[in-house]
């Protein structure tokens, strides 16, 4: 079937690391996401790592992927007050995204 | 390159009334996608155009929801009659052909609430 599964929310204070973890159910997926809502906006693309990769690192961000538990982590090192947002992790199916439900991230200052 | 376009950005109607929405992709990107997010829930995908035809529309919840795509250019959804269980935000993202997989361009989506 298909789900995609997070937890709902994660609270971190500004400085702090933030990891984000993801579950996915179709191995065939090439591409697993990473979107973004800030308030009042749409979803924007942070990343995206292809199914072979194990690792992905840009900037701040990193995401971990383990194909054999499918699971797919974000981690934002040095978490400021602007990445406070809905992190959606999707993983791609025929064509179409498949979304989780989203991970409110809070940080506090 | 201007965004992915869609209005209105709230709308608030009544039971049994119905709504448009609008979404104007990316010029020049041939596939548009619609998709929905209910109450805080996942965001689920409706259907998928290539240009003007509908590739793909298994993720359309019923037939009170219509959507077109005339011309190959902007998009409309209708949702006739609307009911409570439509309220959510609705998203429109735009990808070049073969591109899908870097990911869409998303709209600021529109928000409905039915009452």
């Amino acid at each position: 079937g298909e789900d995609v599964e997070q937890s709902l929310f994660l609270s971190v204070r500004e400085g702090d690391s933030s990891v984000i973890n993801c579950t996915y159910t179709d191995s065939s997926s090439t591409y697993l996401y990473w979107y973004k809502q800030e308030p009042g906006a749409g979803l924007q693309l942070l990343t995206y790592i292809f199914s072979n990769m194990d690792m992905k690192q840009d900037q701040r961000l990193t995401v971990l992927l383990n194909k054999k538990d499918k699971h797919l982590s974000l981690r934002i090192a040095d978490t400021q007050t602007g990445d406070s947002a809905i992190y959606f992790c999707a993983e791609s199916m025929a064509g179409k995204l498949i979304f989780g439900q989203g991970t409110t991230l809070q940080v506090k200052p | 390159e201007a965004g992915v376009t869609q209005f209105p950005s709230h709308s608030v109607i009544e039971k049994g009334q119905t709504v448009t929405l609008r979404c104007d992709p990316i010029s020049g990107h041939d596939n548009l996608y619609w998709y929905r997010r209910v109450m805080g829930k996942e965001i689920k995908f409706l259907l998928h155009f290539v240009k003007e035809s509908k590739q793909d529309e298994s993720g359309m919840p019923n037939n009170r929801f219509l959507a077109e795509r005339t011309g190959g250019t902007y998009s409309t959804l209708k949702v006739q009659p609307a009911e409570l269980e439509d309220s959510g935000v609705y998203f429109c993202a735009s990808s070049h052909e073969g591109q899908g997989y870097y990911g869409y361009t998303f709209g600021s989506g529109t928000r409905l609430t039915v009452v």
